[in-house]
């Protein structure tokens, strides 16, 4: 099942803005993952955050977590057309014992040159 | 970060025949897999979760006979699309859980297989 939803569900900005991408979810977690998926392709590992953190940086991304209000969000700044594809978060549950991780909406970015 | 190699991907098969895809890991040993469908402009469902030697645990909804999971080994696990339906046409995605998922390691995906079957 999936866990819950991304806004915007589509982005378009030009080469040099910042991007920035909003997930909620559900459940307790145990950590919340975005990933890049280029179309037609796998999905790539960006960062991951885990629930006791609330902010990461990983070069020009910067992801956010706010449990109280379930919800997280991934900055892109400066962005590159390079940077089109779909982002999508996704979630540990808190406990789990497989690992399973449950994919949000995702969004849709278009970056213009 | 972890390997994995998905095969085939991409396969046109006809409504009634089955379909094997596969998932190998090039690097370590994965005793846990997991595999996804995706429609067009969708997210990720999670179908099962995959476990060396033992059966696999499926998801609500997921048809167990439908979908043939295979994890006979540390470092293949196989997906069965069994009497394939033009319904069944999506994008399948398998991923391997990393060694130590409880920490700061993301998890590593197949570049996924296009079925269609017509």
């Amino acid at each position: 099942s999936q866990q819950g939803e991304e806004d915007p569900q589509a982005l378009s900005i030009q080469e040099g803005e910042n991007a920035t991408m909003n997930c909620s979810y559900k459940t307790s977690i145990n950590n919340l993952q975005w990933y890049r998926q280029n179309s037609g392709r796998g999905l790539v590992h960006l960062i991951l955050i885990r629930s006791n953190e609330r902010e990461k940086h990983s070069g020009r991304l910067r992801v956010t977590l706010d449990t109280s209000k379930k919800s997280s969000s991934l900055l892109i700044t400066a962005s590159r057309a390079a940077d089109t594809a779909s982002y999508f978060c996704a979630t540990v549950d808190r406990g789990s014992t497989l690992g399973r991780l449950y994919f949000g909406r995702g969004t849709q970015l278009t970056v213009w040159p | 970060g972890a390997v994995v190699s998905q095969h085939p991907s991409w396969v046109i098969c006809k409504s009634g025949t089955s379909v094997k895809i596969e998932c190998r890991s090039l690097d370590f040993q994965a005793t846990t897999m997991f595999w996804y469908r995706q429609f067009p402009k969708q997210s990720l469902m999670l179908m099962a979760t995959s476990n060396e030697g033992s059966k696999a645990t499926y998801e609500q909804g997921v048809e167990k006979d439908k979908f043939l999971i295979n994890h006979a080994s540390l470092t293949l696990s196989t997906l069965t699309v069994t009497s394939a339906h033009p319904e069944d046409s999506s994008f399948y995605i398998c991923s391997l859980m990393p060694r130590h998922w409880g920490s700061n390691y993301g998890y590593t995906f197949g570049s996924g297989t296009r079925l269609t079957v017509v």
